[in-house]
C-alpha cells in the first residue's frame, strides 16, 4: 500500500492567515492526489481534485499544488467556516488511501 | 443532485455480518466511469477505504479487508450493498457511501479515484 503522510497533525491559525498543509506520499503519485474537509459529526466534502483542480462550489481561497510524492494544501486567508480537519487521498493505485488527518484550530 | 444515504443496524454482535446498504438517488447509477464506495471512521480516527462496485458488479477492496468484505449492487432498485463478515469490536466506525469517480470536463477515466459526494454516514457499533 502507498503510505500518506500528512503535517503537521495540528495546526493553530486566526482567521486571516495564510496556511499549508502538507501531505507525503511513499512512492511517487503522479498528480492523482484529492483533499478533503471534515467537520465534527459530517462527512468529508471534497475540496480538489487531481492535486490542483478545484471542485465546483469550492471558495477560491483554496488551492492545491504539487505532484510526485509532496503534495499541499493553501488557505490563502483563513475564515472561520475553515476550522475543520483536512485529509488527503491517493488514488495512483487500485487500494486508495489516506493521510491521517490535519486538525486546523483557531489559535 | 445526487444523494446518497446509508441505512441499517446500528448494533451487530461480535463474529456476525455487518450489512449496510446506500440508497442512491438523483442520478444513474449506471454511468460509465463511475464506482460506488464504501468508507469508514472508527470514533476519533482517520478514513480507510473498506471497498468499491462498478455498475457491472466489478469490484475493489481493500486488501486488508478483503477476505472479509462482499459487495454487490442493484441497479434497478439504486442501491448498492456492504456486507462484513466476523466483525470485532475493531470495526466500530462511522460508515460512508460514496460516489467514487476520475472525472474532469466531461469525461471519466475507467478506474476510480476520488470519492464525491459522500452519504451522511452510519455508526454501526460491534458489542454484545
Amino acid at each position: 500500500d502507498i503510505q500518506m503522510t500528512q503535517s503537521p497533525s495540528t495546526l493553530s491559525a486566526s482567521v486571516g492567515d495564510r496556511v499549508t498543509i502538507t501531505c507525503r506520499a511513499s512512492q511517487s503519485i503522479s498528480r492523482w492526489l484529492a483533499w478533503y474537509q471534515q467537520k465534527p459529526g459530517k462527512a468529508p466534502k471534497l475540496l480538489i481534485y487531481k492535486a490542483s483542480n478545484l471542485e465546483s462550489g469550492v471558495p477560491s481561497r483554496f488551492s492545491g499544488s504539487g505532484s510526485g510524492t509532496e503534495f499541499t494544501l493553501t488557505i490563502s486567508s483563513l475564515q472561520p467556516d475553515d476550522f475543520a480537519t483536512y485529509y488527503c487521498q491517493q488514488y495512483n493505485t487500485n487500494s486508495y488511501t489516506f493521510g491521517q488527518g490535519t486538525k486546523l484550530e483557531m489559535k | 443532485q445526487l444523494q446518497m444515504q446509508e441505512s441499517g443496524p446500528g448494533l451487530v454482535k461480535p463474529s456476525e455480518t455487518l450489512s449496510l446498504t446506500c440508497i442512491v438517488s438523483g442520478d444513474s447509477m449506471r454511468k460509465n466511469g463511475y464506482f460506488w464506495g464504501w468508507i469508514r471512521q472508527p470514533p476519533g480516527k482517520g478514513l480507510e477505504w473498506i471497498g468499491s462496485i462498478y455498475y457491472s458488479g466489478t469490484t475493489h477492496y481493500n486488501p486488508s479487508l478483503k477476505s472479509r468484505v462482499t459487495m454487490s449492487v442493484d441497479t434497478a432498485k439504486t442501491q448498492f450493498s456492504l456486507q462484513l463478515h466476523s466483525v470485532t469490536a475493531a470495526d466500530t466506525a462511522v460508515y460512508y457511501c460514496a460516489r467514487h469517480s476520475d472525472c474532469s470536463g466531461g469525461s471519466c477515466n475507467s478506474v476510480p479515484g476520488y470519492f464525491h459526494p459522500w452519504g451522511q454516514g452510519s455508526l454501526v457499533t460491534v458489542s454484545s
